[in-house]
């Protein structure tokens, strides 16, 4: 079945640090990939996706590239700020625009 | 512009109590419909979705329900809360059934169960 993996946190960064959580994931064909984020005693908000191959996603300085060959959808960001401190979760949708998510990445920035 | 809220933000039951969290979106018609559940220090799991009044799909055996009595109202309910069902539930949002289709998600609820 559809499964998506996600690098165990917590990630512990300093200010200004670059910043990448590893996403892969498994399925039929080619879902569309998300990256949603959680700030601390709020609910899921989308950060950004993509819905093909080699599309990349972007919003608040966060960056994701849809890697069919690779099975992957990296996030990345250059300098992080002590704002940026939440759980991040990957995804993929499937029929029924149900989502599968990965295990979440707590990542907390240190000033 | 669409809204999603649900309620109550937090809530303490006791074991065998029944439960009632409710749903509400605004802005928008027939939405698939989204219940959530997001254990302590785990992942996010699907739980019912719904493409319609009275449609409800269930994703995982469990000691829930969910019901849609209204287009843009959907209910999770039990009659008889175990500690299990602790965590925080999430109702989402989605035009259409695209997969691509951006799921939006409300605040959520905090449930303990003691």
């Amino acid at each position: 079945g559809n499964s998506v993996t996600q690098m165990e946190g917590p990630v512990t960064l300093s200010e200004e640090a670059f910043l990448t959580i590893n996403c892969t994931y498994t399925a039929t064909g080619y879902p569309s990939l998300f990256w949603y984020v959680q700030y601390p005693g709020e609910g899921l908000q989308l950060l950004l996706k993509a819905t093909k191959a080699d599309d990349k996603g972007s919003n608040k300085g966060f960056e994701a590239t849809y890697r069919k060959e690779t099975t992957s959808f990296h996030l990345e960001k250059g300098s992080v700020q002590v704002s940026d401190s939440a759980v991040y979760f990957c995804a993929q949708g499937a029929a029924g625009n149900k989502l599968t998510f990965g295990g979440g990445t707590r990542v907390l920035v240190k000033p | 512009s669409q809204t999603i809220h649900q309620w109550p933000a937090t809530l303490v039951q006791p074991v065998g109590s029944p439960l009632s969290l409710e749903c509400t979106v605004e802005g928008t018609s027939n939405p698939n419909l989204y219940w959530y559940r997001q254990a302590a220090g785990r992942g996010l799991q699907l739980l019912f979705y719904s493409v319609g009044i009275g449609q409800i799909s269930s994703e995982v055996p469990q000691n829930l329900s969910a019901s849609r009595p209204q287009d843009r109202q959907f209910i999770l309910s039990s009659k008889k809360l175990l500690l299990s069902d602790s965590g925080f539930y999430l109702c989402a949002w989605a035009r259409g059934e695209a997969s691509g289709n951006t799921i939006y998600f409300g605040e959520g609820s905090w449930l303990t169960v003691v």
